[in-house]
C-alpha cells in the first residue's frame, strides 16, 4: 500500500514553455501533497506543500505565480513549471502524507520524481 | 531556523555494520525520520523516532536522543544494494508540523 505515481518520468522542453507534472496517491487518500526540487547532489527542498480545495503553501524565495500548484481531489496534485527555463531543469519529487500512516505520525510516501530538462 | 548535519560520504564493506550519524539544531522538534534513496529515484521510508530510544528493524535500526540533538542510523550485514543515500528529516509540531526538512544526506558505498 501507500503508493505514490508521477507523471511523466522524465520530459525535456525548450526554453519559455510550460511543463505539467502530475502526482497521484494511488491507494490512499492523502490529506496533503508536498512539492520538493533536488539538484544533483543535494538535498531535497521543499517548494510547496497544497491541501486538497485550498490555496497551496509555498517556502520562502519559491514563486508561487512561476510554479503553479493545483491540489484538485485528494489523489491528485499537479505541478506546473510556467515559461520554463534552463536553471529550472532539476528533479522534481512529490510526496503524499497519509493520516495517519504506518510510522503513526502521517508519513510521506514519495513519487519516483519527474527529470526536468530545459532547453 | 533548522540546521540538520550528516556526513557527505561513508564506505563501508559487504556485511560490515555501518552507523550514519545526523544532528539537528531546530525549534519545536516533533519527530525524525531516516530516508533511503538510490540515484535518480524518490526516497522510500526507513525508520521514525519521535521518543528517545532504539528502534530496531531487521537490519536497520534507529536511534534518537532528544536532549542531544542527535540520530543515527544502523545498518547491519551489509549488502551491495545497501549502497544509497540516507537522508535524515525532522518535522517540528504546531503549524506545518507534517513538512519534513531533511538534510544534505549521506552517501553511504558499500564494497565487496
Amino acid at each position: 500500500g501507500a503508493v505514490v505515481s508521477q507523471h511523466p518520468s522524465r520530459v525535456i522542453c525548450k526554453s519559455g514553455t510550460s511543463v505539467k507534472i502530475e502526482c497521484r496517491s494511488l491507494d490512499f487518500q492523502a490529506t496533503t501533497m508536498f512539492w520538493y526540487r533536488q539538484f544533483p547532489k543535494q538535498s531535497l527542498m521543499l517548494m510547496a506543500t497544497s491541501n486538497e480545495g485550498s490555496k497551496a503553501t509555498y517556502e520562502q524565495g519559491v514563486e508561487k505565480d512561476k510554479f503553479l500548484i493545483n491540489h484538485a481531489s485528494l489523489t491528485l496534485s499537479t505541478l506546473t513549471v510556467t515559461s520554463a527555463h534552463p536553471e529550472d531543469s532539476s528533479f522534481y519529487i512529490c510526496s503524499a502524507r497519509s493520516n495517519p500512516g504506518l510510522a503513526g505520525n502521517g508519513e510521506q510516501y514519495f513519487g519516483p520524481g519527474t527529470r526536468l530538462t530545459v532547453t | 531556523g533548522q540546521n540538520i548535519d550528516q556526513p557527505t560520504e561513508m564506505t563501508a564493506t559487504e556485511g560490515a555494520i555501518v552507523q550514519i550519524n545526523c544532528t539537528y539544531q531546530t525549534s519545536g522538534f516533533n519527530g525524525l525520520f531516516w530516508y533511503q534513496q538510490h540515484a535518480g529515484e524518490a526516497p522510500t521510508f526507513l525508520s521514525y523516532n519521535v521518543l528517545d530510544g532504539l528502534e530496531e528493524k531487521g537490519r536497520f535500526s534507529s536511534f534518537l536522543s532528544r536532549s542531544k540533538g542527535y540520530s543515527y542510523l544502523l545498518l547491519k550485514e551489509l549488502q551491495m544494494k545497501d549502497s544509497a543515500s540516507y537522508l535524515c528529516a525532522v518535522t517540528r509540531s504546531g503549524a506545518g508540523s507534517y513538512q519534513l526538512t531533511f538534510g544534505k544526506g549521506t552517501k553511504l558505498s558499500v564494497i565487496p
